[in-house]
């Protein structure tokens, strides 16, 4: 079966680091491009992140840009979001998904507040 | 950016009626080298991960009932729901993936009259 699993997720106060992991299994994250999709408390679907197969070609949202990285560990089949001077906005479930978009995890979530 | 206009913003109709839901994109999600438009349709529930319905605006994702289905070109598309089934209250969204960012809709909340 193919699943994507979210971690890292939690409470932390604002200006403060989190780093999520989006770990695959079914399926080989080398051969894709993937994304992170985020989605505060009773709002909508925001697109975050994303990353080439090769890690070559990489795009963030404006409302992230400078603050989070993205990453990937082809070898350990992982991905990962490095979310730093975070904001009570960031306040959501982060969703990594596959860039065909037809494979997302569960979602993590990061509540920023003091 | 392109940003996606859904409309209505919420719909309720009766189990067995046809539902539909309009998604219009600031600028054409066509590109014209391979003639596909970069469109989506995802169906919410709560508790859940948004689920793939329709990729290039009309092509049903597998497993996906066929009273769903898409259609538009350009920058106006639609999502079809022939036969509202109760395990079709959800909320949908459509997304354009031609070029980041990959934005997608504010969501159209289908409940059941």
């Amino acid at each position: 079966e193919v699943q994507l699993v979210e971690s890292g997720g939690g409470l932390v106060q604002p200006g403060g680091s989190l780093r999520l992991s989006c770990a695959a299994s079914g399926l080989t994250l080398s051969s894709h491009s993937m994304n992170w999709v985020r989605q505060a408390p009773g709002k909508g679907l925001e697109w975050v992140s994303y990353i080439s197969s090769t890690s070559s070609t990489i795009y963030y949202a404006d409302s992230v840009k400078g603050r989070f990285t993205i990453s990937r560990d082809n070898a350990k089949n992982s991905l990962y979001l490095q979310m730093n001077s975070l904001r009570d906005e960031d306040t959501a479930v982060y969703y990594c998904a596959r860039s065909r978009w037809d494979v997302w995890g569960q979602g993590t979530t990061v509540t920023v507040s003091s | 950016d392109i940003v996606m206009t859904q409309s209505p913003d919420s719909l309720a109709m009766s189990l067995g009626e046809r539902a539909t839901i309009n998604c219009k994109s600031s600028q054409s999600v066509l590109y014209s080298s391979n003639n596909k438009n970069y469109l989506a349709w995802y169906q919410q529930k709560p508790g859940q991960p948004p689920k793939l319905l329709i990729y290039w605006a009309s092509t049903r994702e597998s497993g996906v009932p066929d009273r769903f289905s898409g259609s538009g070109s350009g920058t106006d598309f639609t999502l079809t729901i022939s036969s509202l089934q109760a395990e079709d209250v959800a909320v949908y969204y459509c997304q354009q993936y031609y070029g980041s960012p990959y934005t997608f809709g504010q969501g159209t909340k289908l409940e059941i009259k």
